[in-house]
């Protein structure tokens, strides 16, 4: 069965710090990826989606980037982090070009 | 903007109650509706619909979507302490995920 793996669960990071979030899927292969925040009483807000190694789509402007480096890795970062930047932090995974999205248990962000 | 908008808020009920919880948008286009369950930490699955007016039921949980009227209800049974959580809306095409607030359902004993 497929699983995915989110690190790390909490964060305490100050502002202007770098920001590096992990996320790995098992059992599957060539998933679509994705990355989403939470920001506290709200929905989920897509902010990047990836459908291959190498191939990253933004939904909003921000000062996070994405990237994947291998086939189940997907990797949220940030150069200068703000404090804007606090929120959940989700990363999904579904078969190529079918829904439900599947997610991993997030990591939650403080920036000080 | 697309807009995915889920009443009410908040709900607190007791043990046995049931309970119908709301999603309705404002879409041109999308492949399918999803709802999701979120306790502490992810979302979890629960329903996807794609059709309208065919009811997708998983034990006391059930669910159908109204293109005509653009909604789609939730309905929770015999609600359990268990069912408290965050539940989810989410309108789904391609690659896009476009979610509503939520509802908080607190099931009191």
């Amino acid at each position: 069965s497929q699983t995915i793996h989110q690190w790390p669960a909490t964060l305490v990071q100050p502002v202007g710090s770098p920001l590096s979030l992990e996320c790995t899927v098992e059992g599957t292969s060539n998933p679509n990826l994705y990355w989403y925040r939470q920001a506290a009483g709200r929905g989920l807000q897509l902010l990047f989606y990836s459908v291959g190694i190498g191939q990253i789509s933004s939904e909003v402007p921000q000062n996070l980037s994405a990237s994947r480096p291998q086939d189940r890795q997907f990797i949220l970062s940030s150069k200068k982090l703000l404090l804007s930047d606090s929120g959940f932090y989700l990363c999904a995974w579904s078969q190529q070009g079918k829904g439900p999205q599947h997610f991993g248990d997030g990591t939650r962000l403080s920036i000080l | 903007e697309d807009k995915v908008v889920q009443s009410p808020l908040s709900l607190v009920v007791h043990e046995g109650d049931t309970v119908t919880l709301n999603c309705s948008y404002e879409v041109t286009n999308f492949r399918s509706l999803l709802w999701y369950k979120q306790e502490k930490k992810a979302p979890t699955f629960l329903f996807m619909l794609t059709s309208s007016g065919i009811e997708k039921k998983s034990g006391r949980l059930s669910s159908i979507l109204d293109k005509k009227e653009l909604f789609s209800i939730l309905n929770i049974t015999a609600t359990q302490t268990g069912d408290s959580a965050v539940y989810l809306c989410a309108l789904y095409n391609n690659n896009d995920m476009r979610f509503g607030a939520g509802t908080r359902l607190t099931v009191k004993p």
